[in-house]
């Protein structure tokens, strides 16, 4: 079935530890990105990549780095984890032209994240 | 600053019509999008409005008014399965969407 894979599903991860989510995707979708939810506020975007080889910083970028190596995968890392980066991570792509207001997304089922 | 309003939860009657607001303001315009998220899973694209009016789609209709600011999401026939989160967002001047935090939608029998 085409769409996004995330790993892990969920994590408790102890501060100071880095962390890489996983997020692959099979539908050859040129854009891809990273959001993070959290209970009373809107999806926030951390990092984006409009396709292989460049990566651009979104909202709340801090304390996440990002890759782009080939078109499908695009891995987030915690370098050194800290308790506010508690949330549910959602991986998500798009394949219509990234300068378009009609560029739908398509979510992974998220990676949640609990650092203590 | 950008922001995007939309009320905290509501709750509805299974068969009936509910209507959901959105109201935003942001730097340009170049789009609003509603996607529906059940509890626990991805949020799942709606609908997609870019010039003023109503598009219908099933159950689901939405509307935009961009001198007001405004859309809305239309549910009718309200099935329990529709128990879900529903998100606005704005496609700004930049092509950065713009989220809501979301509203919870309550179904009873």
């Amino acid at each position: 079935i085409a769409g996004i894979t995330q790993a892990p599903t969920s994590q408790i991860l102890a501060a100071g530890r880095r962390m890489t989510l996983r997020c692959t995707q099979d539908m050859r979708h040129n854009a891809m990105y990273w959001y993070r939810q959290d209970l009373g506020l809107g999806l926030r975007l951390i990092h984006y990549s409009n396709t292989a080889g460049t990566t651009g910083k979104g909202e709340v970028p801090d304390g996440y780095s990002v890759s782009r190596a080939n078109t499908d995968d695009f891995p987030l890392t915690l370098a050194s984890a800290v308790p506010s980066q508690t949330s549910v991570y959602f991986c998500a792509s798009s394949g219509g032209p990234v300068l378009s207001g009609a560029n739908v997304l398509t979510f992974g089922a998220g990676s949640r994240l609990t650092v203590l | 600053g950008q922001n995007i309003d939309q009320p905290t939860e509501m709750t509805a009657t299974e068969g009936a019509i509910v209507q959901i607001n959105c109201t935003y303001q942001t730097s340009g315009f170049n789009g609003l999008f509603w996607y529906q998220q059940h509890a626990g899973e991805a949020p799942t694209f709606l609908s997609y409005n870019v010039l003023d009016g109503l598009e219908e789609k099933g159950r689901f209709s939405s509307f935009l008014s961009r001198s007001k600011g405004y859309s809305y999401l239309l549910l009718k026939e309200l099935q329990m399965k529709d128990s879900a989160s529903y998100l606005c967002a704005v496609m700004d001047s930049n092509y950065q969407l713009i989220w809501g935090a979301g509203t919870k939608l309550i179904i009873k029998p």
